[in-house]
């Protein structure tokens, strides 16, 4: 039963670049939530994809933007990048549009520095 | 606003020792609690939840977690600690009202460090 899976694992990229994050869900599971986790600190929601919509969305700019595919997959990108933007980006998958009572599954993450 | 806080950034206990990991929350309604795990370079693996029933819920690995609604606390424990516990451990909230309703709201992370 494969789990959470995010690519890259690793990323460099310097200020006023554009990336690029994937996420592929727990099998099973139609939701991908996507939490940024700045060094030191606990995980903050950016955006919610369900049924190939944004459906959520945290206090994050419009430069963090995403997308959903018809297999449940889904995409990150962050345009005009920050130092601040330096960070582990961790993808989370669920069921229901995060309404299920199970728990959201993570994958390990891709951790983008800015240089 | 809602919020979750974990007062103490690091937790040092013996390897055989009990251990507690304390989270206090603040949300609109009937929380909806969890605690996850991380180890370094790795993503946050979940241990257990409280949604509703028996206010002493067991998780994963031996850990267990106590809810009390009057002091609005949801503190983690394990009667036995051990080394391989020491990790960075997450208390979380779900998100029950405004614009990412569903989601997760979480405390800063308690270090925990288990010595032999």
């Amino acid at each position: 039963d494969a789990g959470v899976t995010q690519s890259p694992t690793h990323l460099i990229k310097t200020r006023g670049q554009q990336v690029t994050l994937r996420c592929s869900p727990k099998s099973g599971h139609d939701t991908v939530s996507w939490y940024q986790q700045a060094l030191g600190q606990g995980p903050q929601f950016i955006f919610q994809y369900y049924e190939e919509e944004e459906r959520q969305r945290g206090n994050f700019p419009d430069r963090f933007s995403g997308h959903q595919f018809p297999n449940y997959s889904s995409e990150l990108n962050v345009n005009a990048l920050l130092l601040g933007d330096s960070a582990l980006y961790l993808c989370a998958s669920s069921l229901r549009g995060g309404y299920s009572n199970q728990p959201q599954h993570f994958g390990d993450g891709t951790r983008l520095s800015i240089l | 606003a809602q919020s979750v806080a974990q007062p103490e950034d690091q937790v040092n206990v013996a390897e055989g020792n009990p251990l507690t990991v304390k989270c206090t929350y603040s949300v609109s309604g009937n929380p909806y609690l969890f605690w996850y795990v991380q180890y370094p370079n790795r993503g946050l693996q979940f241990l257990l939840k409280y949604i509703t029933g028996d206010n002493l819920v067991k998780g994963s690995y031996g850990f267990e977690a106590e809810f009390n609604k009057s002091q609005t606390s949801f503190h983690l424990k394990k009667p036995s600690a051990l080394v391989s516990d020491s990790a960075l451990y997450f208390c979380a909230v779900r998100d029950m009202e405004g614009g990412s309703q569903g989601n997760l709201i979480f405390g800063k992370g308690t270090k925990l460090s288990v010595k032999p």
